[in-house]
């Protein structure tokens, strides 16, 4: 089975702070995918990478950026937190092109103050 | 921006009834793929549709993708407790995400 793995699942920072949410894949796969998801806008693409230290923007990167230095790791970085950034990420993953099946993480819960 | 737009934004059912979830773009899409999110937990993929007007069903559950594939639907036939959560579709190459129907069942 796929697994997908978020490094907390509750996490709490203070505006202005430097925010890492780390993202491991164990099944080889070339895309990997970080939203945020808010009440009643559903799920809103941040960044994806289709491969090693390759990336696009999504919907809305701005105040965000992403790290992908090895195949099964994709880091969300928060440079300086915003109160407007506490939110639910989701972090994905899949194979060969970027519309095939996605496998979720169990999302970071991020809240900050 | 290319938009996929879902409704009903909320859907409350009675156990045994019916359920409907439509799901449409601004623009023809390459494909659409269905998600079922549990309350609290994560999207989980449920299918892809490719073809223009392809029909595929998975137990109670039928999914279609419209002619000029720019719509899709979500039926579920005969509603369980165990379908409770947000269903969402979602379009094309970069997945556009819809803002999903969150169905709540009625004992």
């Amino acid at each position: 089975d796929v697994k997908v793995t978020q490094s907390s699942r509750y996490l709490v920072k203070r505006t202005g702070e430097k925010v890492f949410l780390e993202c491991v894949q164990d099944m080889d796969h070339e895309n990997m995918f970080w939203y945020r998801q808010d009440p009643g806008l559903g799920l809103r693409l941040i960044y994806f990478s289709y491969d090693v230290k390759m990336k696009e923007k999504g919907d809305i990167p701005e105040g965000y950026s992403v790290s992908r230095e090895k195949k099964e790791r994709f880091s969300l970085i928060l440079e300086s937190a915003s109160t407007n950034q506490t939110s639910m990420y989701l972090c994905a993953s899949s194979w060969g092109d970027t519309y095939n099946e996605q496998f979720f993480g169990p999302g970071t819960r991020l809240t900050v103050l | 921006g290319q938009q996929v737009m879902q409704i009903p934004q909320y859907q409350h059912v009675q156990e045994g009834e019916d359920f409907t979830t439509y799901c449409n773009s601004s623009t023809t899409l390459s494909n659409i793929q269905w998600y079922k999110q549990r309350p609290g937990g994560h999207p989980v993929f449920l299918i892809q549709l490719v073809k223009s007007g392809e029909v595929k069903k998975q137990k109670r559950l039928t999914f279609q993708f419209g002619e000029a594939k720019k719509n899709s639907s979500l039926h579920i036939t005969a509603t369980q407790t165990t379908d409770v959560g947000t269903y969402f579709c979602a379009g094309d190459d970069k997945i556009i995400f819809g803002k999903g129907t969150r169905l709540h069942i009625l004992p």
